[in-house]
């Protein structure tokens, strides 16, 4: 079974910073190898992709979903087997909480509110 | 942008067969996958890559797909499968995925 556990969120002003991490782990898991996902659910909404980063073999890149293209960057450690979400240029509608998958497993997600 | 397009909502009786509709463009040439999610809780992958149920899943979960349309279909629904159904799927050139707009399902 694949462990996966987000941090990072809190309340940051429109306009701020901030960085998600996503530490993945489990028998039988091999993180070099998966390609990583962020999803978002903003309150009483639906889920929504961010975005996700290829593993290194596959060409490591990575890929937004279009309202956080050019705001958000996804990256990888993976001796560290962990993922990250770089935010910046913060809006009030990215306030959601945001979860870390490899499409079939799925942290309890960190919530980001960004407000005045 | 790419779309998948779900039914807000599906409501059967306990025993019922509930089908769940997504459709998109791009399904005659990708898997759909099916999450459940229950409130206040992770999504739980039911079914992958169309027709694939993941260990622990009850067989009364299946999946199917035709063109462009992908349907979750759940035999002998019960009080317990009551929650939000997503389908989730790439667009054609498998980078930019997308998650339908989700559907309730009330069993009762």
């Amino acid at each position: 079974e694949v462990q996966v556990v987000e941090s990072g969120g809190g309340l940051v002003k429109p306009g701020g910073s901030l960085r998600l991490s996503c530490a993945a782990s489990g028998s039988g898991f091999t993180f070099t190898n998966a390609w990583m996902n962020w999803v978002r659910q903003a309150p009483g909404k639906g889920l929504e992709w961010v975005g996700l980063i290829k593993s290194k073999t596959n060409g490591g890149t990575a890929h937004y979903a279009a309202p956080v293209k050019d705001r958000f960057t996804i990256s990888r450690n993976d001796s560290k087997n962990t993922l990250f979400l770089q935010m910046k240029s913060l809006k009030m509608e990215d306030t959601a909480v945001y979860f870390c998958t490899n499409g079939d497993s799925w942290g309890q997600g960190t919530l980001v509110t960004v407000s005045s | 942008s790419y779309e998948l397009t779900q039914p807000p909502s599906v409501s059967v009786s306990p025993g019922q067969t509930a089908k769940i509709t997504c459709s998109g463009d791009a399904l005659p040439r990708k898997y759909a996958h099916w999450y459940q999610q229950k409130s206040g809780q992770a999504p739980v992958l039911v079914i992958y890559e169309d027709n694939k149920r993941p260990s622990g899943i009850p067989e009364r979960f299946s999946g199917s797909s035709s063109g462009t349309m992908a349907t979750l279909i759940i035999s002998g629904a019960q009080v317990a499968d009551e929650g939000d159904y997503y389908c989730y799927s790439t667009d054609n050139s498998g980078d930019i995925w997308v998650f339908g707009g989700g559907t309730k399902l009330t069993v009762l």
